[in-house]
């Protein structure tokens, strides 16, 4: 069964204290990885999307990355403004071109001044 | 300006009622989705449409109906809601592979 895992649940960090958010995935042929970031009460907004390992993409202060089982995203020196739930998505292979997504649970972060 | 609208923003119901989510894209995307947002399970796909009249069930389909009249618009319908029905729910259109989120809808169902 196609499968995404996020973690940690929730991250707690002061201004400038850089960390990773991890997204592990099973998945029967990997079409492409996602990153949304989503605020309170709004719709997900697109960041990323990774296809293959070793694959990297940079966004301001975020970076993802992708191996064979899993997708970082590092957030360097992050600024209260990147307080949000950040959400990770797969399509899977046998998905053909519906662009049908599995979605992990999200890592809500959260950047004390 | 161009984009994903979705309406009501917020909509109160009854047990039994039938809603009507409205979602409206400009992009001209073929593809367009439904998804409901739940605390402990993240986003789940409901129904997702292809085209103007192709439509499919996605993982939690029960209790819904969608109709695709034309590309732009993609309603979906509670037939007879339930309390199990009281969540957020979103509209994405896909440009190639990469999905677009509307505002969502936030659904309580008493």
């Amino acid at each position: 069964e196609d499968q995404v895992t996020q973690s940690p649940e929730a991250l707690r960090l002061q201004e400038g204290e850089s960390s990773s958010l991890n997204c592990s995935y099973t998945v029967s042929g990997l079409r492409g990885l996602f990153w949304y970031r989503q605020d309170p009460g709004k719709g997900p907004e697109f960041l990323f999307t990774l296809y293959s390992a070793g694959e990297e993409k940079e966004k301001e202060r975020l970076k993802a990355t992708l191996t064979k089982k899993e997708s970082f995203l590092h957030i360097t020196a992050p600024k209260p403004e990147d307080s949000a739930t950040y959400l990770c998505a797969v399509q899977a292979g046998g998905s053909g071109n519906t662009g049908k997504l599995i979605f992990g649970q999200g890592t809500t972060l959260q950047v004390k001044p | 300006d161009a984009g994903i609208t979705q309406s009501p923003r917020y909509k109160i119901t009854e047990t039994g009622r039938q809603v009507t989510l409205m979602c409206h894209q400009t992009w001209s995307h073929s593809y367009m989705f439904w998804y409901r947002q739940d605390l402990g399970h993240g986003l789940r796909l409901i129904y997702y449409s292809a085209a103007a009249d192709i439509t499919d069930k996605g993982e939690v389909p029960d209790g819904y109906v969608v109709s695709r009249s034309k590309t732009e618009n993609f309603p979906l319908t509670l037939e007879s809601a339930t309390r199990s029905q009281t969540s957020v729910y979103f509209c994405a259109s896909s440009r190639k592979e990469t999905q677009y989120f509307g505002p969502g809808t936030r659904l309580l169902v008493l």
